[in-house]
């Protein structure tokens, strides 16, 4: 149980192209989902949180405009990467929630993106 | 903020030691600390996890420890494989939050044969 997907696992886009990362929770429901990033041979830096139906927070620093966080239902958030820049490369990594007094995260599989 | 630090950066081990990682947090408010091991390109899968009720948690091979008083608690590996060999993060959740999770920077773990 608790298996998260993530979609697409690679995807390289030119300089300016927006691009839409999904994270699905396959068989649970995901009250809260989590956006992090992560550089090669660093630790993971939380973006943002987002909760089912209402707007996404974002951490000190990161440019909500920037990156659109979109949790539509309590199995899909989405990540759009707007007016990306090669310095927006670098490895995405959703994960998600259940629900009630847990706060176990489990991860879906990330999203390589290289923009050239 | 909710602040961790974990050392050390780097771990080598002969196959069949132990190892044993440490992270400090600065929250008093975090009542969560799990443990994550990544392997290459891959998602971090979380191995174990303590809540601050407890000093002590075990499965198998793997143990992790907790002093809420100290803010600081510990992964333990015992009789390593060479699989073992990854990253492995320490994480606690901020106070106060919806379960935000702040990670250590990372032990990368080396295991020889």
């Amino acid at each position: 149980g608790a298996v998260v997907s993530q979609h697409p696992s690679r995807v390289i886009c030119k300089s300016g192209t927006s691009v839409k990362i999904e994270c699905r929770s396959l068989d649970f429901q995901a009250t809260t989902m989590f956006w992090y990033r992560q550089f090669p041979k660093k630790s993971l830096m939380l973006m943002a949180t987002s909760n089912e139906g209402s707007k996404a927070t974002y951490e000190q620093g990161v440019e909500k405009d920037k990156f659109l966080i979109n949790h539509a239902s309590l199995t899909l958030s989405t990540l759009t990467v707007t007016s990306a820049h090669p310095e927006d490369s670098s490895f995405y990594i959703c994960s998600a929630g259940t629900s009630g007094n847990s706060y176990e995260q489990y991860f879906g599989p990330g999203t390589r993106l290289t923009v050239t | 903020g909710e602040n961790v630090e974990q050392h050390p950066s780097t771990l080598s081990v002969q196959e069949g030691d132990s190892a044993v990682i440490k992270c400090t947090y600065s929250d008093s408010a975090s009542n969560y600390f799990p443990w994550y091991k990544q392997e290459l390109g891959k998602r971090p899968q979380l191995i174990i996890d303590i809540r601050s009720n407890v000093g002590e948690k075990k499965d198998q091979r793997i143990a992790v420890t907790l002093n809420k008083t100290a803010k600081h608690f510990s992964l333990h590996i015992t009789e390593t494989q060479p699989e073992d060999s990854a990253v492995y993060f320490c994480a606690a959740v901020a106070g106060g939050s919806q379960g935000n999770l702040i990670f250590g920077k990372g032990t990368k773990l080396s295991v020889k044969p």
